[in-house]
Order: structure tokens, then C-alpha cells, then sequence
């Protein structure tokens, strides 16, 4: 079984639409993370949340907005989306806080045109 | 946290030992080292961690040195497998979530 899954694993889509990629994790962890990788291989975090609340926001525009169902899942909502949004996302997911390791998702790469 | 150096790429024969390096001289005392490698169209997988003891698990040996302002990541019988973009990593545990910070890395090569 897949750890860390996320769906679609491809999206391409065109300007303005809204989209959301989906993310769940088997590990019975309690924190999960969204990273964006872009055209130059650059990994930054965007959000992390623990048991469901945001801990973390990076500088992120407002239309993305992630949200937590419970600690099993972290979806990624995107609103109006641009050019520049252009990326791969990946989704991770760690116990507690800490120096736990983080697990990572094999990513869905967003195509907007 | 800490900035870390890697060089850009690496290769290394199959089999042989890959030795990845990694400069921190700006390295405070709670501040880990982690590595993490990123295989091509995968997500990021981690490698090993350590503080100031070198540390052994399954995939890699980690040595830091004494003054901790430099580590090596050492792979002992490297694969086709292994090649990937290897990243090295400081951070402390303190507050603030457990927010890894990824550089350029090192685009390791194996070959036969």
C-alpha cells in the first residue's frame, strides 16, 4: 500500500478554473505538509497542518486554501488559477512536530495553459 | 536554520562507494543534520539524520565532524538506483513545525 498518495497524479487545466488535488496518508501520522517544486527544482513549503489545525502558512497567494478533513487527509484547493502555478506539488506527512522524517507523496504535476 | 553547500554533481561507478559532501559552517548546536535524495519523478525520500554522532542505518552512514561544520553522506555500494539529487539539510528542533528548508542538492550519477 501506497503511503502517501495523491490525486490526480497529472492536471492540466486552463487559466481562471479552480482545481484541488487530494492527499492521504496510511501511516497514522498526525502532521501533513504541501510543498510545491517548480520549473527550476526549487522545493518550498506552503502549509502544514497538525491534528487537522494550520501550524505552518508560508507566503502563499490566498487562492490556494488547503484544507484538513481529518488527520488522514490534506487537500489541496486552488482557486483561479495562473500561469505561474505551474508546478509539481507534493504532499508529505510526519509524526509530530519534531525531527520525525518526513514522507513524501510522488507529487501531481499542474499544467496550466 | 542553517544555509548548507553542496557541490552541484557527483558521479560515481556502481558499486563503488558514493562519499556526498556537504558544508554547515553556520551550524548552531540544536541543529540537525538531515539528508534527503529525490529519485527523478518521485517525491522526496529521506535518508538519514543525525546531530553530532555519526550515525549507520540501512541506506547510508552519515559522518559529521568533530566541529560540525561539514558531514558527509556516504552510500557504501552505490546502485544504478541511487542516482538521484541528494539533498542536505540543517534545521533545529525548535518550534514552528518541522519545516525543511530544501536547497539545490547534489545530482549524484552512477554508472556502470
Amino acid at each position: 500500500d501506497t503511503a502517501v498518495s495523491q490525486t490526480p497524479k497529472y492536471l492540466v487545466t486552463q487559466m481562471g478554473n479552480d482545481k484541488s488535488i487530494k492527499c492521504e496518508q496510511n501511516l497514522g501520522h498526525d502532521t501533513m505538509y504541501w510543498y510545491k517544486q517548480d520549473s527550476k527544482k526549487f522545493l518550498k513549503i506552503m502549509f502544514s497542518y497538525n491534528n487537522k489545525e494550520l501550524i505552518i502558512n508560508e507566503t502563499v497567494p490566498n487562492r490556494f486554501s488547503p484544507k484538513s478533513p481529518d488527520k488522514a487527509h490534506l487537500n489541496l484547493h486552488i482557486n483561479s488559477l495562473e500561469l505561474g502555478d505551474s508546478a509539481v506539488y507534493f504532499c508529505a506527512s510526519s509524526q509530530g512536530l519534531r525531527n520525525s522524517p518526513l514522507h513524501f507523496g510522488n507529487g501531481t504535476r499542474l499544467t496550466v495553459t | 536554520d542553517a544555509k548548507t553547500t553542496q557541490p552541484t554533481s557527483m558521479d560515481c561507478a556502481e558499486g563503488r562507494a558514493a562519499n556526498l559532501p556537504c558544508n554547515h559552517s553556520t551550524i548552531s548546536g540544536n541543529e540537525y543534520v538531515y539528508w534527503y535524495r529525490q529519485i527523478h519523478s518521485q517525491g522526496p525520500q529521506y535518508i538519514i539524520h543525525g546531530l553530532k554522532n555519526n550515525e549507520t542505518n540501512e541506506m547510508a552512514s552519515l559522518i559529521i565532524t568533530e566541529d560540525r561544520k561539514s558531514s558527509t553522506l556516504i552510500l557504501p555500494h552505490a546502485t544504478l538506483r541511487d542516482t538521484a539529487v541528494y539533498y542536505c539539510i540543517v534545521r533545529a528542533l525548535t518550534g514552528g513545525g518541522n519545516k525543511l528548508t530544501f536547497g539545490t542538492g547534489t545530482q549524484l550519477k552512477v554508472e556502470l
